[in-house]
């Protein structure tokens, strides 16, 4: 058990449809990540909250909504999606964001989208 | 922009063989690199964080070691194991940007018994 929950496991959905990707930490850190992790690409830094800021957004498609109601919630949702979005996406959090020091980033076991 | 690479994208061994993973950075600037495991489906397990000062790590039969002026590093896995069969990532943190990481395209692994 690492600590951090994603919910659900698998999803498969339309393009039109709207679904939201759900992750939770239980470890007290301040800050969340999102990844995207393609077949054919390296895992990719999609955003970065720190106390319930963005404080990084990796030039991702308005399509990827994210929110960060609190520090233990991060939320994905997702809207018109194309296939090529077909992907596990992984949350992660650490004690913070701070530039210099180490904080071990924590996963969750992913979401794997499908988008048909 | 860092990039990281690893090489070989997929390895199969029989049981028992010792085993070398590589992976290779551009920016050598880094504050320090560390390996992961993912098994299929799931998360990702932190196995070894090496610091920038440093040259290895060892934890059991697991030893990372760390060349920073020619961008490299080592995953070797001795006495290799069936249950040691996932994909190996490894990822390095650069100075002044935060806590992020980049992650190398990872080495999927097979020990057959």
């Amino acid at each position: 058990e690492t600590g951090v929950t994603q919910t659900p496991r698998h999803l498969v959905m339309g393009m039109t449809n709207k679904k939201s990707l759900k992750c939770e930490q239980h470890l007290g850190h301040n800050a969340m990540y999102w990844y995207k992790q393609s077949a054919k690409k390296p895992l990719e830094l999609m955003f970065v909250y720190s106390l319930e800021e963005r404080v990084e957004n990796n030039s991702v498609p308005s399509r990827f909504s994210p929110e960060c109601p609190n520090s233990s919630h991060l939320f994905l949702h997702l809207h018109t999606l194309q296939p090529e979005d077909s992907a596990l996406y992984l949350c992660a959090s650490s004690q913070d964001h701070a530039s210099g020091r180490y904080n071990e980033q924590f996963f969750g076991p992913g979401t794997r989208l499908t988008v048909l | 922009k860092q990039e990281v690479t690893q090489i070989p994208a997929a390895l199969s061994v029989p049981e028992g063989e010792n085993l070398v993973l590589n992976c290779s950075f551009t920016d050598s600037a880094i504050y320090n690199l560390q390996w992961f495991r993912q098994d299929p489906g799931k998360g990702l397990t932190s196995l070894l964080l090496i610091q920038s000062s440093q040259r290895e790590q060892t934890s059991g039969r697991l030893n990372a070691s760390l060349d920073k002026s020619s961008g490299r590093s080592t995953l070797y896995i001795a006495a290799s194991q069936p249950g040691d069969s996932a994909t190996y990532l490894c990822a390095v943190r650069l100075y002044n940007a935060g806590n992020m990481l980049t992650f190398g395209g990872g080495t999927r692994l097979m020990v057959k018994p």
